[in-house]
């Protein structure tokens, strides 16, 4: 079976630090792992996407994260939080090798104070 | 804008009545799913199909919900006989079928929200 954590719901970071989002995922098998953004009233986006190429993955908008399959996390990290980087981040996980269905994390909603 | 696009965005209805909803991916993508998104959740996966063939349904996908790609272009999403639990964002996504490694990347459309009073 497969299961995405996000371990925190909310984080608050001030414009110009740095962002961490946490996500530890479960899976019998090797997984594809995928964060995604949420802007209110828009779709899902793609940030990155990791498939065992290489474990630091980058993203757009200077996101970027590493898989650890010792710790079997996938953290999303920015050096400099930007206001328009407010939003809920997802992490994300393949249902099983190559298959189609994703598996959501419950979100993390980040603020960016000015 | 050539991504996914879904129609209506928005549709309030009550309840025991039929609702129907649609997607178009994009263009040359053969995969195409739906999912449903409650309120302070992710989404969760409810049906995919390939071309015209649906290939998996999610147990969440009770019988008075159908979903359909005759031509394996657009699809349509019916709940019928609508309960208040029903109220919720429907995402469509579409991909193309990967030729290498790892699962396809799924391209989201910005949902319908349904709300059913």
């Amino acid at each position: 079976a497969q299961s995405v954590t996000q371990l925190d719901s909310h984080v608050s970071v001030s414009e110009g630090t740095p962002v961490l989002l946490r996500c530890n995922y479960s899976s019998s098998y090797s997984p594809s792992l995928f964060w995604y953004v949420q802007h209110p009233n828009k779709g899902l986006q793609l940030l990155l996407k990791y498939t065992s190429a290489a474990t630091l993955v980058k993203g757009i908008n200077g996101f970027e994260a590493e898989f650890k399959k010792s710790e079997t996390s996938f953290h999303l990290t920015k050096p400099s939080a930007h206001m328009s980087d407010a939003a809920e981040y997802f992490c994300v996980v393949s249902s099983q090798t190559g298959a189609n269905n994703l598996f959501f994390g419950t979100g993390t909603r980040l603020t960016v104070i000015p | 804008d050539t991504g996914v696009s879904q129609d209506p965005r928005h549709k309030i209805t009550k309840r025991g009545q039929n609702v129907t909803f649609r997607c178009d991916p994009i263009s040359e993508h053969n995969r195409l799913y739906w999912y449903r998104q409650t309120l302070g959740q992710g989404p969760e996966f409810l049906t995919y199909f390939q071309n015209e063939a649906q290939l998996e349904k999610s147990r969440l996908l009770s019988d008075r919900f159908s979903a359909e790609r005759p031509k394996g272009s657009f699809s349509t999403l019916e709940i019928q006989r609508t309960e208040q639990g029903d109220s919720a964002m429907y995402l469509c996504a579409s991909s193309l079928l990967a030729g290498g490694q790892g699962t396809d990347t799924q391209y989201f459309g910005p949902g319908t929200r349904l709300t059913v009073l």
